[in-house]
């Protein structure tokens, strides 16, 4: 079945720090790719998206590319500001996949002054 | 802005007492889901409406029951809240045929807390 696979955390950086959190995926098919980030207390939101190989998604500084050789969908940051602490979801959503959203366990970053 | 809404934000209730939580959107999507996270794990879907339609998980117990009236509204029922369902809740809709997928978006949550 379509599985979504991230590092564990929490991942803990200095401001302006570069940050890369992985996510591979095991998808039928040609999914889509997202990444969603939850601030504290709140609902998730879209950071960002990529629906077909080599797509890149990028939005508010942050990026990731879907490559399909290695099934991969990594979010990087070339420097964090403290208000980037949240936990980040990656995410698929896959054709036959019945409406479901497959979401990673989820990332927490803390970014330190 | 079109968005979803989710009231209350914080709702408490009794052992064994019917609860209902509530989300509206103005997007006009025609799917509506509910999940239920615990402590920022990942949101664990528990039901979705695509239009009419009612799709329940497979795991998801028979005490959470759901209501559609319109596009606009959609209801989670607690029949019988236990100590293990205090969590947050999101209320998420997606714009979406048969044929692609697309992107859910999300309300702000309600975090239910079980005395």
């Amino acid at each position: 079945g379509n599985s979504v696979t991230q590092m564990e955390g929490p991942v803990t950086l200095s401001e302006e720090a570069f940050l890369t959190i992985n996510c591979t995926y095991t998808a039928t098919g040609y999914p889509s790719l997202f990444w969603y980030v939850q601030y504290p207390g709140e609902g998730l939101q879209l950071l960002l998206k990529a629906t077909k190989a080599d797509d890149k998604g990028s939005n508010k500084g942050f990026e990731a590319t879907y490559r399909k050789e290695t099934t991969s969908f990594h979010l990087e940051k070339g420097s964090v500001q403290v208000s980037d602490s949240a936990v980040y979801f990656c995410a698929l959503s896959a054709l036959g996949g019945g409406f479901k959203t497959i979401f990673g366990a989820g990332t927490r970053l803390f970014v330190k002054a | 802005d079109a968005m979803v809404i989710q009231n209350p934000r914080y709702q408490v209730t009794q052992f064994g007492k019917p609860v209902t939580l509530s989300c509206s959107q103005t997007l006009n999507h025609n799917v509506m889901y509910w999940y239920q996270q615990k402590s920022s794990q990942a949101p664990k879907l528990l039901f979705h409406y695509y239009d009419k339609d009612f799709n329940n998980e497979a795991d998801t117990p028979d005490n959470f029951q759901s209501r559609r009236p319109n596009t606009s509204f959609c209801f989670l029922d607690i029949r019988s809240p236990g100590l293990g369902d205090a969590a947050m809740y999101l209320c998420a809709t997606s714009g979406r045929d048969y044929t692609y997928q697309e992107t859910q978006y999300f309300g702000p949550g309600t975090r239910l807390l079980v005395l």
